[in-house]
């Protein structure tokens, strides 16, 4: 199985900041990556797809770039409806798996 | 809109079995696939398998090969998701979700999820 391994777990941060969440895949997965957010309660959001395509109605504010082994999401301008757990997942190959996830705190 | 909407939570006793369902609206469910995933507490998010809407196609991840069966009825516009002999460490929320364009394997949307609690 491919291992996906997100950093940090957790970060603080303020409205208006940049904020930049890696992934790392345990081996090359091509741009097969997606990135989506959770918020308490709600059902998980979908925002990347094939590693930096945004996904229809997503805010230009997420962007994400990568491609083998190392992946990024960027956040700029974060406002506080922003402020959820992050997750990256691999669909190069089964079964799919997902990084820990990063935690996104308000300072 | 799309929109997946899970059946309740449920509380089963080892070794028993639990059915749950998701009944999806806002686009032709023949044409798209369904996964099943699931998050246990404190442990990270796991992809059981998919269906494939249209011809009912299955595919499993190995880990639960022996004890899941997902199914789907057209005519509802819902599928299903069996996981059998459950076992204490089955406890988590699980979660439907269609399949993403064009790559089938990313999810979009997600189901609100249903808590199945495994205890005696």
């Amino acid at each position: 199985d491919i291992q996906m391994t997100q950093s940090p777990s957790s970060l603080s941060a303020s409205v208006g900041d940049r904020v930049t969440i890696t992934c790392r895949a345990s081996q090359g997965i091509s741009n097969y990556l997606a990135w989506f957010q959770q918020t308490p309660g709600k059902a998980p959001k979908s925002l990347i797809y094939d590693a930096s395509s945004l996904q229809s109605g997503v805010p230009s504010k997420f962007s994400g770039s990568g491609s083998g082994t190392d992946f990024t999401l960027t956040i700029s301008g974060l406002q506080p409806e922003d402020f959820a757990t992050y997750y990256c997942q691999q669909y190069n190959s089964y079964p799919l798996t997902f990084g820990g996830g990063t935690k996104v705190e308000i300072k | 809109q799309v929109q997946l909407v899970q059946s309740g939570a449920e509380v089963k006793k080892p070794g028993a079995s639990v059915k749950l369902s998701c009944k999806a609206s806002g686009y032709t469910f023949t044409s798209y696939a369904i996964h099943w995933l699931r998050q246990a507490p404190g442990q990270r998010l796991e992809w059981m398998g998919w269906i494939n809407g249209g011809n009912g196609h299955t595919k499993y991840s190995q880990k639960f090969q022996d004890r899941l069966t997902i199914t789907r009825d057209t005519s509802a516009s819902t599928a299903y998701m069996e996981l059998r002999s459950l076992r204490p460490e089955d406890t988590a929320v699980y979660s439907c979700a269609r399949q993403g364009v064009p790559s089938i394997n990313w999810f979009d949307p997600w189901g609100q999820g249903t808590l199945v609690t495994v205890s005696s």
